[in-house]
């Protein structure tokens, strides 16, 4: 049973687009929800990260909405440049850490 | 943010040998790693959980005898290979969560890519 559920599976959008990756989950107990950015040949680096205090949080152009009572939260990126190109996942963790639940990715590519 | 080396980055070894690889926390102390296996254009597949000073806790269907892992301390997991095979060609990461502070943030490492001929 896929804990995080992740979409859409790909995603294409012009320079200065603003794309959005979206995942839903279902346990209620996770308390921890970041999410990362992976080039290729490479490992994940963690971009940004919410808990469920707090409806939305934004470093730089990235934004995470989260909304608790849906269960769901979305990762959007403002002004995407061809660097933002590559695979987002995101997670979602509960018990301190020592579990962490990853969506099924999103590969993005910006067009120039 | 903390920093998680592993180390090969790349490894190719013939078939029926052991490979090693390294996952070291820099400046951080880790009471948990994990290991993941990723196929390409997949995603991150975990292997085993591991806390320092005890068993790791394997995932259903990898083999424990096959992939060692080591926690021997709070910065320093390996993962061994053993009597590799073609098949386990793949791209390994770990990942490393901080003992205090910082709770729930995970961190991972660059990734080995290994080939098995």
């Amino acid at each position: 049973q896929q804990q995080v559920k992740q979409s859409p599976q790909s995603l294409i959008v012009q320079k200065g687009g603003i794309p959005i990756i979206n995942c839903a989950y279902e346990n209620t107990a996770f308390d921890y929800f970041p999410w990362y950015q992976q080039f290729p040949g490479k490992g994940p680096a963690l971009l940004i990260a919410i808990r469920p205090d707090v409806s939305e949080k934004k470093e730089g152009r990235f934004t995470i909405s989260f909304n608790k009572s849906a269960k769901q939260f979305s990762l959007h990126i403002m002004d995407s440049q061809p660097g933002d190109s590559a695979t987002y996942f995101c997670a979602a963790s509960s018990n301190n850490g020592n579990q962490f639940y990853f969506g099924t990715g999103t590969s993005l590519t910006v067009i120039p | 943010g903390a920093v998680v080396s592993q180390h090969p980055s790349r490894v190719i070894c013939k078939s029926g040998t052991s490979v090693k690889i390294e996952c070291r926390s820099l400046d951080f102390q880790a009471t948990t790693m994990f290991w993941y296996r990723q196929f390409p254009k997949q995603s991150l597949m975990l292997m085993a959980t591991s806390n320092e000073g005890s068993k790791a806790t394997y995932e259903q269907g990898v083999e424990k005898d096959k992939f060692l892992i080591n926690h021997a301390s709070l910065t320093l997991s390996t993962l061994t290979v053993t009597s590799a095979h073609p098949e386990d060609s793949s791209f390994y990461i770990c990942s490393a969560t901080p003992f205090e502070g910082r709770t729930g943030e995970l961190f991972f490492g660059e990734g080995s890519r290994l080939t098995v001929l």
